[in-house]
């Protein structure tokens, strides 16, 4: 069965503190990898998308990582900012019918001043 | 990237009437999608609306409860039907030029009582 399963579920940090979401995905045949930041009442924006054959992908103080040999990826956010507090989602994309999506639960991170 | 918009923004309905969502985009794309947000969960594709014929369900969705209409490159609508209380959710609609990024609309927030 294709999933996506993400942890923590929802975590508290510290302003200026660094943190890192995970990602395990079984989807298959992969396509790419992605992260979406959501803010609360708002649609998601993408971080980083990341294809097979690429292992580290950066945008700004967001740093994603994959190993898709374990498949696994995840999500280090640098020196927190209270506007990092959002929902982290990630998603998998498949090879096939049409490169459908299937969402992780994604990660509440709540950064505290 | 691709800038979408979507009509209303957010609204309450009372059960057993329909509501019909508009997302308009800055420029042609591929491919339009339809999404379910229910409250604390990640997002579930309704359908894939396909320009100029019928949109294309998932399983567990159907165009009596859901229409869609594309009637160009750069715009749709879905209507949620004959409503009830289990349909309050955020509906996003997205956006893909080629299967590597999809961008999201800013979603609309509907409450049915």
């Amino acid at each position: 069965k294709n999933q996506v399963e993400q942890s923590p579920q929802s975590l508290i940090i510290l302003e200026g503190k660094n943190c890192t979401l995970q990602c395990n995905y079984t989807v298959s045949p992969f396509s790419n990898l992605r992260w979406y930041k959501q803010d609360t009442g708002r649609g998601p924006v993408s971080l980083t998308i990341m294809t097979f054959s690429e292992n580290t992908k950066s945008n700004g103080r967001y740093t994603a990582t994959l190993d898709a040999d374990t498949k696994q990826s995840s999500l280090h956010i640098t020196a927190s900012q209270l506007s990092d507090s959002a929902s982290y989602i990630c998603v998998v994309s498949r090879k096939a019918a049409g490169n459908k999506l299937t969402f992780g639960g994604g990660t509440r991170v709540l950064v505290k001043p | 990237s691709a800038v979408i918009s979507q009509k209303p923004s957010r609204d309450i309905c009372q059960r057993g009437t329909s509501l019909t969502i508009q997302c308009q985009v800055d420029s042609q794309v591929t491919m339009m999608f339809w999404y379910r947000q229910q409250p604390g969960q990640s997002l579930t594709l309704i359908a894939t609306a396909n320009q100029g014929s019928e949109a294309t369900y998932e399983s567990g969705f159907v165009i009596d409860k859901f229409p869609i209409s594309r009637p160009n490159l750069t715009f749709s609508t879905l209507t949620v039907s004959n409503m009830s209380p289990e349909d309050s959710s955020i509906y996003l609609c997205s956006v893909a030029r080629n299967q590597e990024t999809q961008y999201f609309g800013p979603g609309t927030r509907l409450l049915v009582l």
